[in-house]
């Protein structure tokens, strides 16, 4: 299957600074990219759907100024969590799709602890 | 609007026992449905999916799955659970391939020797 690489696997900022999780699709063109939160034991969460070239869509509860979202090329999302702060803290995991054409494929997921 | 219910957030099952991981959906559209599986803190794999045609679905590993739609059901099946299949198993829609998957809250499998 088709490989999307997800950047940093883990990371630990302080809080109020800024972090950047970069999601590479490897082997096709990822023109739409999806942003998942899932905290422990918890199931995985829609934050935003991004179409290259055009703004992100972001899910009801979402703070689009808090989690910027970037998809300037059809093979590079990235999510910055700006700002941060402990309640943070969570997995993040991206997952690229051909713009509904075939399956989605999703990163190896980003572990993002703030303190 | 679509979501999926997970029946059970912890199942175990003794190794070569069967494995059943309950999935309920409800769907105003023709759904596709999909379970993943999800080692500790890392992505998720596609174990199988059903979009159209036979109702039936073997994937990996040798989980198989039923698509029936009288009973908004899509259960996840093993003959025989293997120490390796302890993970967490999600099942998920959405309203077309490629598109936003919704999931369900998880099911924790465990496996006793």
């Amino acid at each position: 299957g088709a490989v999307v690489s997800q950047h940093p696997s883990w990371v630990i900022c302080k809080s109020g600074t800024s972090v950047k999780i970069e999601c590479r699709s490897l082997d096709f063109q990822a023109t739409t990219m999806f942003w998942y939160r899932q905290f422990p034991k918890q199931s995985l969460m829609l934050m935003a759907t991004s179409n290259e070239g055009s703004k992100a869509t972001y899910e009801q509860g979402v703070e689009k100024d808090k989690f910027l979202i970037n998809h300037a090329s059809l093979t590079l999302s990235t999510l910055t969590v700006t700002s941060a702060h402990p309640e943070d803290s969570s997995f993040y995991i991206c997952s690229g799709g051909e713009g509904g054409i075939g399956e989605a494929f999703f990163g190896q997921g980003t572990r993002l602890t703030v303190v | 609007a679509q979501s999926v219910t997970q029946l059970g957030s912890h199942v175990s099952v003794s190794e070569g026992a069967l494995v059943l991981l309950r999935c309920n959906y409800s769907s105003s559209v023709p759904p596709y449905l999909f379970w993943y599986v999800q080692y500790p803190n890392q992505g998720l794999q596609l174990l199988l999916k059903y979009t159209t045609g036979a109702t039936l679905v073997k994937g990996i590993n040798g989980f198989e799955a039923e698509f029936k739609k009288s009973e908004t059901s899509f259960h996840l099946t093993k003959p025989s659970a293997h120490m390796s299949d302890a993970a967490e198993y999600f099942c998920a829609v959405s309203d077309r391939q490629g598109g936003k998957l919704i999931f369900g809250q998880g099911t924790e499998l465990s496996v006793k020797p």
